[in-house]
């Protein structure tokens, strides 16, 4: 089993839809989440990390559930710019350390 | 406030040979690690250098090494290259304090081993 999986699309969306993608992992004592974009051939960059209470960032929520050890993204009123692939982010580290494990990604396809 | 910069951008080199790739932090930070990512795939940490000593290191043998610089600068160096190392390898950088895990990735460096 992966440590972190994900469905790797692609999602094909119109414009204004709401999106939803999903991720587990595998290790219990995982301590951080985030969620990562990248864009076509360019590096990750931090879109949000993922609190236990729930968070949200304008059009994105996410969310963690640690009893199932699963995570989400919401992405409400798709944009053609949201267009990315979505990398699922965990840190199973105690005290910091920036050992992340990610996922494969989700595609996301947002269209006219 | 510069970002991660990572040289060359691009490269391509033939199997059996040795590669040295290289990272700049941004400004401010004291930790790089160096991820590999492979098409299709999400990147995979390689190791991660703290204070110019490897600090946490991933499932990749003994021929990927590295340096961290008093400047916090790194290298990444990879021997013996087989094709299946030809991906992106990203170097990001962070501010080695406890449950601070931000990184800030570089542009990364494409390999291509023929």
């Amino acid at each position: 089993r992966k440590e972190v999986e994900q469905d790797p699309g692609p999602f094909n969306v119109p414009e204004g839809a709401t999106v939803a993608f999903n991720c587990t992992y595998s290790n219990s004592a995982s301590q951080s989440f985030f969620w990562y974009r990248q864009d076509c051939r360019k590096e990750p960059k931090l879109l949000m990390s993922v609190y236990s209470s729930g968070n949200e960032d304008g059009r994105f929520t996410a969310q963690l559930n640690r009893a199932s050890q699963y995570i989400s993204l919401l992405i409400r009123d798709s944009k053609l710019s949201d267009s990315a692939t979505y990398l699922c982010v965990v840190n199973p580290l105690t005290g910091g350390g920036n050992k992340l494990t990610f996922g494969t990604g989700t595609q996301l396809k947002v269209e006219l | 406030e510069t970002g991660v910069t990572q040289s060359p951008t691009h490269l391509i080199k033939t199997r059996g040979q040795q590669v040295t790739l290289r990272c700049s932090s941004q400004s401010g930070h004291n930790t790089v690690s160096w991820y590999q990512q492979a098409l299709g795939q999400g990147p995979q940490f390689i190791f991660q250098y703290y204070r110019e000593e490897e600090n946490g290191r991933g499932n990749f043998p003994p021929r990927f090494s590295g340096l961290q610089f008093p400047n916090y600068s790194s290298e990444l160096n990879v021997n013996a290259l087989e094709l299946d190392d030809s991906a992106l390898y990203l170097c990001a950088s962070s501010l080695q304090v406890a449950g601070a895990n931000v990184l800030t990735f570089g542009a990364g460096s494409r390999l291509t081993v023929l």
